[in-house]
């Protein structure tokens, strides 16, 4: 099956410096893939569709800014959260389609954020 | 919001039980699916549901769509204490190129072995 592999798990960092969380396709290409956010005991939010080899889409409301989404390369998508704060903190989830599996995400497992 | 609703928002049974979770959509959708997701992890696709098929089966799991009523229910049967996680309903929006996945708000289901 499709294989999604996020990195890193959980970090931990200082208000006001800037986080990257990785996201990669390992076994297939991915010219979409998705970043959400979760915070405890909710859904996921969309916060924007990345687009290997142009600009990210946002969700109404998501600052680009604040959110830097890279997909630069067909396996590869980065989110990185600048100047983050207290309030950034939450668990971000990366999801990708498979080609020939074009109905169904999957999933990466997971970066827990949490900034001091 | 285009976010789906899903009740309950917590369910506990024993195992061997049955656990129905149901999920309700605003939008036309093009499918429907559900999705699992232990705690603090990613998520895991379990099944998909088109628009026009009303019901379907993959192993101990049932789902339905009700199109005309803009929901779904996702029934596992026999349950296990492995079966202990949150169950989400994705539904798919087709917007202008990209297609989308919007998930519904959960259930949180305890499997009491």
């Amino acid at each position: 099956g499709a294989v999604v592999s996020q990195h890193p798990s959980w970090v931990i960092c200082k208000s006001g410096t800037s986080v990257k969380i990785e996201c990669r396709s390992l076994d297939f290409q991915a010219t979409t893939m998705f970043w959400y956010r979760q915070f405890p005991k909710q859904s996921l939010m969309l916060m924007a569709t990345s687009n290997e080899g142009s600009k990210a889409t946002y969700e109404q409301g998501v600052e680009k800014d604040k959110f830097l989404i890279n997909h630069a390369s067909l396996t590869l998508s980065t989110l990185t959260v600048t100047s983050a704060h207290p309030e950034d903190s939450s668990f971000y989830i990366c999801s990708a389609r498979s080609p020939g599996l074009s109905e169904k995400l999957f999933f990466g497992s997971g970066t827990q954020l949490s900034v001091l | 919001s285009q976010q789906g609703e899903e009740d309950p928002q917590a369910l506990s049974i024993q195992e061997g039980e049955n656990a129905t979770m149901n999920c309700s959509y605003k939008t036309s959708i093009n499918n429907l699916q559900w999705y699992r997701q232990n705690s603090g992890r990613g998520l895991v696709h379990l099944i998909l549901i088109r628009s026009n098929e009303r019901e379907k089966h993959s192993g101990r799991l049932r789902v339905t769509l009700d199109t005309s009523k803009k929901s779904s229910s996702l029934l596992i049967t026999a349950s296990r204490a492995a079966d202990t996680a949150s169950y989400f309903c994705a539904t798919r929006l087709l917007v202008g190129a990209t297609n989308k996945l919007i998930f519904g708000t959960g259930t949180l289901l305890a499997v009491q072995p």
